[in-house]
């Protein structure tokens, strides 16, 4: 597509259950990042792909949020356990991948995640 | 390590006035500085990049910034401000981490 797609845009959950979240990039980019944009903590890195590898998932912040990228293109984070400070919008973005510094990322729209 | 402070949580200007929405960084190696912007209920759109190929960056919508190493600063500017700016500013620095992202301006434009 023309640019980074995330589905759903909006998720309301339940505490405790599980949410998948889905980040569609641009066609050729192999970078991949997983942000959250939370009121309180601000946009906040998570996890890097470059193709299928994940060599920094140095900002999950517990063991209850993974992420998999398949085939070099869609990425899956998935928040197991939901609790309410789980609540922000998770933005998906994607670069070339040519090199790790200084790439300009493309953000998709996001999605706002509710746990209630 | 590197950190972004963006001085102002929220800017209010005239339509037609300067735009200026202030940005200071710490690196520890060369840094990669970028502006975003987002409109409501929207991603981040990049508003301009610098890379060290010179230190005043021109990007799109008017806006514009200047690298300045001595005071470790990246400020952004618009010489005259439209209703269609109204939308929240982050500034960023990578180097050789993860883009790291200032807290954000909210920019308001009044009539």
């Amino acid at each position: 597509g023309a640019g980074v797609s995330q589905s759903p845009s909006n998720k309301v959950t339940e505490k405790g259950k599980d949410v998948e979240l889905r980040c569609d990039p641009i066609s050729g980019h192999t970078a991949l990042y997983w942000y959250r944009q939370s009121l309180g903590q601000g946009l906040e890195f998570l996890i890097y792909f470059q193709g299928n590898s994940a060599p920094d998932k140095s900002g999950l912040p517990s063991d209850r949020f993974s992420a998999e990228r398949t085939g070099g293109s869609v990425s899956t984070l998935t928040i197991q356990r939901t609790q309410q400070e789980d609540s922000a919008v998770y933005l998906c973005a994607s670069s070339l991948g040519l090199k790790r510094e200084g790439e300009t990322q493309y953000f998709g729209p996001g999605t706002r995640l509710l746990v209630l | 390590a590197q950190s972004v402070t963006q001085l102002g949580s929220h800017v209010s200007v005239s339509e037609g006035a300067l735009v200026l929405l202030r940005c200071n960084y710490s690196s520890s190696v060369p840094p990669y500085l970028f502006w975003y912007v987002q409109y409501p209920n929207q991603g981040l759109q990049l508003l301009l990049k610098y890379t060290s190929a010179a230190t005043l960056v021109k990007g799109i919508n008017g806006f514009e910034a200047e690298f300045k190493k001595s005071e470790t600063s990246f400020h952004l500017t618009k010489p005259s401000a439209h209703m269609s700016d109204a939308a929240e500013y982050f500034c960023a620095v990578t180097g050789n981490t993860p883009l790291v992202f200032g807290k954000g301006t909210r920019l308001s434009v009044i009539a």
